[in-house]
């Protein structure tokens, strides 16, 4: 049963640290997505990859968010300092072209 | 205005009873449609795509009425596990999916 990986799965850290967060997409899919879902905002992409390629991240903040995809098997987000602002549950996404989208069980990150 | 509008709830149903969600879309070029569910604390996961003639799996039914941008699912005789957020989803010709904010179920006994 293919699923989506995510580590951690709990992060708690304190301001200005630094955070990376991984994602292993299921094999064989070519689109990987990160979101990050708060109460107020609702599930938000941040940003998405087509084959290994970064496509749109206009959804994160570019000053201290960064998305990369170092391999086909590895994807991670990493944010430069956190802030409390950063708390939210994120969550990576994987799918083949434009079909379904499957979720990893998300990482729980708290910025003290 | 957001992209796409979904009522939060909760909608709070017994068990047995049948219950609509209503979801609208601003933008008239969206090409696909879809209803995810996210149980509390655990990851979003398709339910069903919705199609413009209207399509049934088992206990639900997806409607999608273009000309008012709107999109509903319907769930009839409603189980405990029914309980969960229903999020309304919708694509443009890109990968990308525009998700709503969902409407929270809690089925009771």
């Amino acid at each position: 049963d293919a699923r989506v990986t995510q580590t951690p799965r709990h992060k708690v850290t304190e301001m200005g640290q630094e955070v990376t967060m991984r994602c292993q997409p299921i094999l064989g899919h070519n689109t990987v997505f990160w979101y990050r879902q708060t109460m107020m905002q609702g599930l938000e992409l941040l940003a998405y990859f087509r084959n290994r390629a970064p496509l749109d991240d206009s959804g994160m903040p570019k000053d201290r968010f960064s998305a990369e995809m170092p391999d086909a098997t590895l994807a991670t987000l990493k944010i430069q300092p956190s802030e409390p602002r950063d708390s939210a549950v994120y969550f990576c996404a994987s799918g083949l072209d434009q079909e379904t989208q499957y979720f990893g069980p998300g990482t729980r990150l708290l910025v003290l | 205005r957001k992209e796409v509008e979904q009522d939060p709830g909760p909608f709070n149903v017994p068990e047995g009873a049948t219950v609509a969600f209503n979801c609208t879309y601003s933008n008239s070029a969206s090409q696909s449609f879809f209803w995810y569910r996210q149980d509390c604390r655990k990851e979003p996961k398709l339910l069903m795509s919705v199609y413009s003639s209207g399509n049934e799996d088992g206990r639900f039914t997806a409607q999608l009425n273009r000309a008012s941008q709107y999109i509903s699912l319907l769930i009839r005789d409603s189980k405990l596990s029914d309980s969960a957020t229903y999020l309304c989803v919708v694509n443009l010709y890109t990968d990308k999916l525009i998700f709503g904010t969902g409407t929270r179920l809690q089925v009771f006994p």
